[in-house]
């Protein structure tokens, strides 16, 4: 079974730009989660997608935003960037609905690093 | 915020069991609490869970305190394999999952 996916790898972009990093669950994953992980730190929640809709979000501005298509898959927009946007990026997902909330268990992908000059 | 509270780094001896505290005075009663880990370069994974009674799989054990204002994971043969951050994260109604900063946990050779 094919875990977590996300793309790309690595990014490499200039202050001011844009930003778009990709996710796809695991097959039967309805939710995704975005984190961001600056080096030597720990994760801050950004997003919850349950599908289809936005279900939490995190102390970040509106200049970080997603969507989830019907797919379940994901994407992080991520506009005006700023040097300190530089990070990892983890998305992870989990299978809502058949265990009480609370109990779902996040499996994560291996991230999209974002380096921002 | 994060609503747990952990060591920042701890040390254990290959093949001796680990303990590794978490505080979370905050806890509601709907509240799960989790474990994860995260390998150097890797994404964070699942290590165990539990909302009120002890729990053992194949990684690693749950304790967790009667009042749940605590827990504690346990590994029982640890390996330089374990060598990784621990998270523990309380999880609830609004699934809004807070990692804190975790702790680092060495291993000696």
């Amino acid at each position: 079974e094919a875990g977590v996916t996300q793309s790309p790898t690595h990014l490499i972009k200039t202050r001011g730009q844009q930003a778009t990093l990709r996710c796809s669950p695991i097959s039967g994953h309805t939710s995704v989660y975005w984190y961001q992980q600056a080096l030597g730190l720990g994760l801050q929640f950004l997003l919850w997608y349950d599908e289809g809709e936005e279900r939490n979000r995190g102390n970040f501005p509106p200049r970080f935003s997603g969507r989830q298509f019907p797919n379940y898959s994901s994407e992080l927009n991520v506009n005006a960037l700023e040097l300190e946007d530089s990070a990892l990026y983890l998305c992870a997902s989990s299978l809502q609905g058949f265990v009480p909330s609370g109990a779902n268990v996040l499996t994560f992908g291996a991230g999209s690093r974002l380096t921002v000059l | 915020d994060a609503k747990t509270t952990q060591p920042n780094s701890m040390e254990s001896n290959e093949e001796e069991p680990v303990h590794l505290p978490c505080n979370h005075s905050t806890i509601s009663g709907t509240d799960y609490i989790h474990w994860y880990r995260q390998l150097p370069s890797q994404g964070p994974e699942y290590v165990i869970h539990g909302l009120t009674s002890n729990v053992n799989n194949r990684m690693a054990s749950l304790a967790i305190a009667e009042d749940r204002k605590s827990s504690t994971l346990i590994l029982h043969r640890a390996t330089l394999r374990d060598a990784a951050v621990y998270y523990c994260i309380l999880s609830g109604r609004d699934d809004k999952i807070i990692f804190g900063k975790g702790t680092r946990l060495h291993i000696l050779p």
